[in-house]
């Protein structure tokens, strides 16, 4: 019974390199969600999806990319990090849209220098 | 702009004390707040609450919601060591999206 499974959890990347984060959820779930979780900033969306092959921007989108191209896997794209995005990435799942539903992945802690 | 603010951002208590946690909302389109404990890693799902004065309530936690004066309280009563965690507060607003407070970083001594 896995649920949400974030990888990698740890990652160092040099300003500039390119990176992919995979969300995979073993629970069917429709709505995936990319947050990222700053200090004093609580958490905030970057891109989420409600579907197999949606995807929408939300709140703090720009720097990044994310695609849906099976239901199970949510992955999201730095095409060139900056230290701004350093922070640690959630992903979350969902069978439908309301809060209560929401199952969180690990985390994935990103630095980059 | 959306925004949800969380009160006090830390606290500092000794086991047994009572507490008391703040959330206050200015978002369009309310539809419910939520309550997370996030201990070292995932964010794991503590209360929904929907309608003003209605206490949710689990086990020595609880909170209640007013719609009015567009704030939630959580009460965590008896502390003790394995309450210590960060505690968001979020409001889901009809735009697929959840709007997260900063946290509240709460710290139980022995």
């Amino acid at each position: 019974n896995a649920g949400v499974t974030q990888t990698p959890k740890f990652r160092v990347l040099k300003t500039g390199q390119s990176m992919t984060l995979l969300c995979a959820q073993d629970m069917n779930h429709e709505y995936m969600y990319w947050y990222r979780q700053d200090p004093g900033m609580g958490l905030r969306l970057i891109h989420y999806s409600v579907g197999e092959g949606t995807t929408a921007k939300g709140e703090v989108p720009d720097g990044y990319n994310v695609s849906r191209l099976k239901k199970q896997n949510f992955l999201l794209g730095l095409e060139s990090a900056a230290p701004s995005q350093t922070s640690v990435y959630f992903c979350a799942s969902s069978y439908t849209r309301v809060g209560y539903g929401y199952t969180f992945g690990s985390g994935t802690r990103l630095t980059v220098v | 702009e959306d925004k949800v603010v969380q009160s006090p951002l830390s606290l500092v208590v000794h086991e047994g004390d009572t507490v008391t946690l703040n959330c206050s909302y200015e978002v369009t389109n309310f539809r419910s707040l939520l309550w997370y404990k996030q201990e070292k890693k995932a964010p794991t799902f503590l209360f929904m609450l929907t309608s003003s004065g209605i206490e949710k309530k689990s086990g020595r936690l609880s909170s209640i919601l007013d719609k009015k004066e567009l704030f939630s309280i959580l009460n965590i009563t008896a502390t003790q060591t394995g309450d210590s965690a960060v505690y968001l507060c979020a409001v889901d607003h009809n735009n697929n999206d959840m709007r997260f407070g900063a946290g509240t970083r709460l710290t139980v001594k022995p």
